[in-house]
């Protein structure tokens, strides 16, 4: 089976760091995504990892760790427009290419 | 890069009526194409996908069904809509631009209000 699991909701404080947590169980495994989605909108890309390690672009980062089955997405001098949800999504390459997302994490951001 | 078209933006249906959804890709070829539904407050559930032209996989059994009658096109039916298929349908795309993988691409989606 498949299960990818993330809070449901955080609160952080605008300049803050905040890390949003994702584990995932798959029966295959060929990366992890991480999106942002604002209300009423389609999601947005904000990284895609596939091998180990921490994955750096501007404020946000990604950290993957295979063995573990978890990764986090980690963002840095938050601001109000940060406010919205956050997807992980599993590649599942035993199963045609099949890409999964876990619940999504609702972020908000307090002044 | 990739461009996905999705349309339209809303549609309210009356339960019981069919459902044509239709999304076409531009920029890339043979690309791994989705159909998620989104409902209100909650996460993208994958319905179908597609890794090329007649092929489908469903993931979840329901009234809808998905065709790919051509490489950059994939279509959302339903014969009789339900109150409960109301909601965000999403199309995306994974395909390879100049032979790198690129991220799983998204349109502006559909928000679909079943009556």
């Amino acid at each position: 089976g498949q299960n990818i699991d993330q809070p449901t909701e955080m609160t952080a404080t605008e300049g803050a760091i905040v890390q949003i947590n994702c584990t995932y169980q798959t029966s295959g495994f060929n990366g992890l995504f991480w999106y942002q989605q604002h209300a009423g909108e389609a999601p947005t890309f904000l990284s895609y990892n596939v091998l180990d390690g921490l994955e750096e672009k501007g404020r946000f980062s990604s950290f993957l760790s295979r063995s573990k089955g978890y990764s986090y997405l980690l963002l840095k001098e938050l601001q109000m427009k940060d406010s919205a949800s956050y997807l992980c999504a599993v590649r599942d390459r035993w199963g045609d290419d099949k890409i999964i997302f876990g619940k999504g994490t609702r972020l908000h951001i307090l002044p | 890069s990739q461009t996905i078209h999705q349309w339209p933006a809303t549609l309210v249906q009356p339960v019981g009526s069919p459902l044509s959804l239709e999304c076409t890709v531009e920029g890339t070829s043979n690309p791994n194409l989705y159909w998620y539904r989104q409902a209100a407050g909650r996460g993208l559930q994958l319905l179908f996908y597609s890794v090329g032209i007649g092929q489908i996989s469903s993931e979840v059994p329901q009234n809808l069904s998905a065709s790919r009658p051509q490489d950059r096109q994939f279509i959302l039916s339903s014969k009789k809509l339900l109150l409960s298929d109301s909601g965000f349908y999403l199309c995306a795309c994974f395909g390879t631009v100049t032979g790198a993988n690129s991220p799983l691409h998204f349109g502006n989606g559909t928000r679909l209000t079943v009556t």
